[in-house]
């Protein structure tokens, strides 16, 4: 089974710009997180969605950031317009509901650079 | 709001050692539970081991055991026979429980960087 599939792997983009981060959750897992790592603030939960709704979006950042899912195989974080801070490594994860704690499996990661 | 500490920013240990990396955590429920996850250089995030909070027995996976103190509220990693491969970071995280369940948020701690040297 392939696991969590992010795109890209890098990018780099220029202050100002808009920065679309996509994942592809593992087939039938029902819920999907956004986190972001970076050094001062470590590993933290953006936003997740189980069926596709949004549960929970109190890590966001603020109104430059957003998040979709449209349907149970894709989805996608969006930065407009981006800033330096954003800088980040953005991992995407999934999991399956199993009644009880449920491994979220992660994807690579994508590695953000804002000029 | 629930937190997790991770005292030991940096340790190293000489192959086919043990180690134990320190994580406390600090929550006033009493259904949650806890995770070991690695990330090595490839970034990859990978579930190490996971435990129960209303189980008394320590969770168990190959080289890696944890210690689990509910009242203390620590949840030590062991690692027994040391690898080069081990070589990661290492975060200990908490997720709250929910009606039986669980609420699927992961709380992260910041993370020790273990060294395996040959």
């Amino acid at each position: 089974d392939a696991g969590v599939i992010q795109s890209p792997r890098h990018e780099v983009t220029e202050m100002g710009q808009e920065v679309t981060l996509r994942c592809k959750p593992i087939s039938g897992h029902d819920y999907l997180f956004w986190y972001r790592q970076t050094m001062m603030r470590g590993l933290e939960l953006l936003i997740y969605f189980n069926n596709n709704v949004p549960i929970d979006d109190s890590g966001m950042p603020e109104d430059r950031f957003s998040a979709k899912m449209p349907n149970a195989s894709f989805s996608t974080l969006k930065i407009q317009p981006s800033e330096p801070r954003d800088s980040a490594v953005y991992f995407c994860a999934s999991s399956r509901w199993l009644g009880r704690s449920n491994e979220q499996f992660f994807g690579p990661g994508t590695r953000l650079t804002v000029l | 709001a629930q937190t997790v500490t991770q005292s030991q920013p940096e340790m190293s240990v000489q192959e086919a050692e043990t180690v134990t990396l320190s994580c406390t955590y600090d929550t006033s429920e009493n259904n949650y539970y806890l995770f070991w996850y690695k990330q090595p250089p490839s970034r990859q995030m990978i579930l190490v081991i996971r435990q129960e909070a209303y189980k008394q027995q320590n969770a168990t996976e190959n080289r890696f055991s944890v210690n689990f103190q509910k009242a203390a509220k620590s949840f030590s990693l062991k690692i027994s026979d040391s690898q080069l491969g081990d070589t990661a970071m290492y975060f200990c995280a908490f997720m709250e429980g929910l009606n039986g369940g669980a609420t699927n948020k992961l709380i992260f701690g910041t993370g020790t960087l273990l060294a395996v040297q040959p």
